[in-house]
């Protein structure tokens, strides 16, 4: 099975920084790569698929990069309303998809 | 546009079978792949297992002797069974919608619609 690996497991910031998350998985799963958001109480939202395309929708100063094993998710300038925590997921599919650990995001 | 519901029992007992349904609405079900996910108390997102219109399904391994997904295109719905549960099957769970990019010829699956989530939990 592919097994997911996203660092740190927490983070705090303030606004206006630049964070970013990485995300490692234990074999190369190409670009297959998506990262989703979920703030308390609610379902996930999709951020970024394909390792770098941008959700419609979602801010462009989220961003993605990565191909293979190593892959981040990058928020350019933080927002206040960006404080949750964030999951990626791999969907190359074997045997099925599977998810990181998480990432909880505080702002200072 | 696509909305998903989540529906079932909220509580069921131990060496039980939980059972969910997911309903589709604004949308066909048919023609896209369809995903189980869920979320013990404090915890990280787990996948259960996916469907396609046509049946096909594909299982965590870890959950695959314990899951069943199947679909209705007639009432535009899938559900979910998971039989044997204990108090680790205690959770909120997650229908959601997997999509298709095809970028150079390649497809990218995720999910990018997600119901709100039901909790269920195992016990006595």
């Amino acid at each position: 099975d592919i097994q997911m690996t996203q660092s740190p497991s927490s983070l705090s910031a303030s606004v206006g920084d630049r964070v970013t998350i990485t995300c490692r998985a234990s074999q190369s799963i190409s670009r297959y790569l998506n990262w989703y958001q979920q703030k308390p109480g609610k379902a996930p939202k999709l951020l970024i698929y394909a390792a770098s395309s941008l959700h419609s929708g979602v801010p462009s100063r989220f961003s993605g990069s990565g191909s293979g094993t190593d892959f981040t998710l990058t928020i350019s300038s933080l927002q206040p309303e960006d404080s949750a925590i964030y999951y990626c997921q791999q969907s190359y599919g074997i045997p099925g998809n599977s998810f990181g650990q998480g990432t909880k995001l505080e702002i200072k | 546009q696509v909305q998903l519901q989540e529906s079932g029992p909220g509580l069921v007992k131990p060496s039980e079978t939980l059972s969910l349904t997911c309903t589709v609405s604004g949308g066909s079900i048919s023609s896209y792949y369809w995903s189980w996910i869920r979320q013990p108390p404090g915890k990280g997102l787990e996948w259960i297992g996916y469907i396609y219109s046509s049946g096909s399904t594909n299982y965590n391994p870890s959950l695959k002797s314990r899951v069943t997904i199947s679909i209705d295109t007639s009432k535009n719905q899938f559900s979910l069974k998971l039989n044997s549960v204990t108090a680790a099957d205690t959770a909120v769970y997650y229908c959601a919608r997997d999509l298709t990019a095809v970028t150079g010829g390649t497809s990218y699956y995720y999910m990018d619609v997600w119901g709100k989530g039901t909790t269920v939990t195992v016990s006595s």
